[in-house]
């Protein structure tokens, strides 16, 4: 079974650039996540869908950050324009119902806004 | 004061030594806990999930939970090199699929 996939896996930008990130959910999962990751601290919840709903987007700056989940399958994650302080790594992770809630993350996109 | 506190380490041990890894908590609601190891450039990975309090044990690792003291710990017994990686704790609230992570316990295992 294939895991969660990501892309890009590293991103290298100058600030105020766009850049946007792609998420593969595992198939049938329904629940989709985007996580922050800065370094040496533990992931936080940016948003979460169920199936094509976002249903949790209270910690999503939404000033710069914009996500969509079309047909409630792949995920994007847009930031417009893009800070200093974005640098991090951008984790995807889907869950099932089925699954006691476990959450499975993909490998991460790594953000650098030079 | 965070939710989730975790001490970030790093810790160093030699091979087959005992790792003690632990979290505290303030949030009295939380009532599941698990314990995500997670590589370089890697995405976290779930070693051990448990609901009540008391210990699961699962191979090498146990997992103990104190709801009383807001304490969870995760041992691992007979260390392995390729135990080497950050360990983050993460805990939720019954009824919400939000996870809340401690910072992440970087742990090497010395040959």
């Amino acid at each position: 079974e294939a895991g969660v996939v990501q892309s890009p896996r590293y991103k290298i930008i100058e600030k105020k650039q766009p850049v946007a990130f792609w998420c593969n959910p595992i198939s049938g999962h329904n629940t989709l996540y985007w996580y922050l990751q800065n370094l040496g601290q533990g992931p936080e919840l940016l948003i979460r869908y169920e199936n094509e709903e976002a249903v949790d987007d209270s910690q999503l700056p939404k000033d710069r950050f914009s996500a969509e989940r079309l047909k409630g399958v792949d995920s994007t994650l847009k930031i417009q324009p893009a800070e200093l302080g974005d640098s991090a790594v951008y984790l995807c992770a889907s869950s099932s119902r089925l699954n006691t809630g476990e959450l499975f993350f993909g490998e991460g996109s790594r953000l650098t806004v030079l | 004061q965070k939710e989730v506190e975790q001490d970030p380490g790093p810790l160093s041990v030699p091979e087959g030594a005992i790792v003690s890894l632990n979290c505290t908590y303030s949030n009295s609601a939380f009532q599941y806990f698990m314990w995500y190891r997670q590589y370089s450039r890697k995405g976290p990975e779930l070693l051990m999930y448990t609901y009540s309090s008391g210990n699961k044990e699962d191979g090498r690792f146990t997992a103990q939970v104190d709801k009383s003291s807001k304490y969870i710990s995760l041992f691992i017994r007979d260390s392995q090199p390729s135990d080497s990686a950050t360990y983050l704790c993460a805990m939720k609230i019954s009824g919400n699929e939000k996870l809340t992570f401690g910072t992440g316990t970087r742990l090497t295992i010395i040959p």
